[in-house]
């Protein structure tokens, strides 16, 4: 077994602002995912890592940064926070991009004033 | 694109009441789908409940059932007998590997057992 583990639980940030979301697992898996869940609505892909050093953009890109510099780790940044981004982010990882299913994360929520 | 429709919450039925939340997709852009249900209950993570990666093949899990009709694109999730603590947020996911490694969810079917 292993765990996932996103910080912070809660970020709270002003408009225009820079903000760093981590996430670790210890599952030793390849690939890692950033995706993102606004209310009523289904997980959108942002960022994807098949492994170490590797980023792919995923449906969501577009105002976002990533980073996996370990095998580990998975760093996801907003560029610059808006009001209309609060929303929860799930980190996620597989055991290779070649098989589908992915473990997931607790979140963080992400509060824009 | 790829997509999943699925039964649109909040879903309340009666403890030992059976239950259906329905799922279709369309898989434009993987050869070979593979099926997945995701629950996230009260204060969790989301979590996989079950998953099938061959048409025609049931998935099962703590009660609950899901067939892969390739015929229909439908992943449909079922339990015969509910209970309180099946309270909880469903997604159906659609994924398939290889170099499309990302899963498409449904909007989420909110569950709410009443004793």
């Amino acid at each position: 077994g292993g765990i996932i583990t996103q910080t912070p639980k809660f970020l709270i940030g002003q408009e225009g602002q820079k903000l760093t979301l981590k996430c670790q697992q210890n599952f030793n898996h390849d690939t890692m995912y950033w995706y993102r869940q606004d209310s009523g609505k289904g997980l959108r892909l942002i960022y994807y890592s098949i492994t170490e050093n590797d980023l792919q953009k995923g449906d969501l890109s577009e105002g976002y940064d990533a980073s996996r510099e370990k095998k580990s780790s998975f760093s996801l940044t907003v560029t610059s926070a808006q009001k209309n981004e609060m929303a929860v982010f799930l980190c996620a990882s597989s055991i290779s991009h070649f098989y589908a299913e992915q473990f997931f994360g607790p979140g963080t929520r992400l509060t824009v004033l | 694109g790829d997509s999943v429709t699925q039964t649109e919450g909040p879903v309340t039925v009666s403890e030992s009441e059976s239950l259906i939340i329905n799922c279709t997709y369309s898989a434009t852009s993987i050869a070979y789908p593979n099926l997945f249900w995701y629950v996230r209950y009260p204060g969790e993570g989301l979590q996989l409940l079950l998953k099938v990666i061959t048409a025609g093949q049931k998935g099962s899990s703590r009660g609950f059932e899901a067939t892969y009709n390739k015929e229909t694109t439908s992943f449909h999730l079922q339990k015969a007998s509910v209970q309180e603590s099946d309270s909880a947020v469903y997604y159906c996911a659609l994924g398939g590997g290889g170099s499309n490694a990302k899963l498409t969810f449904g909007k989420g079917t909110k569950l709410s057992v009443k004793s």
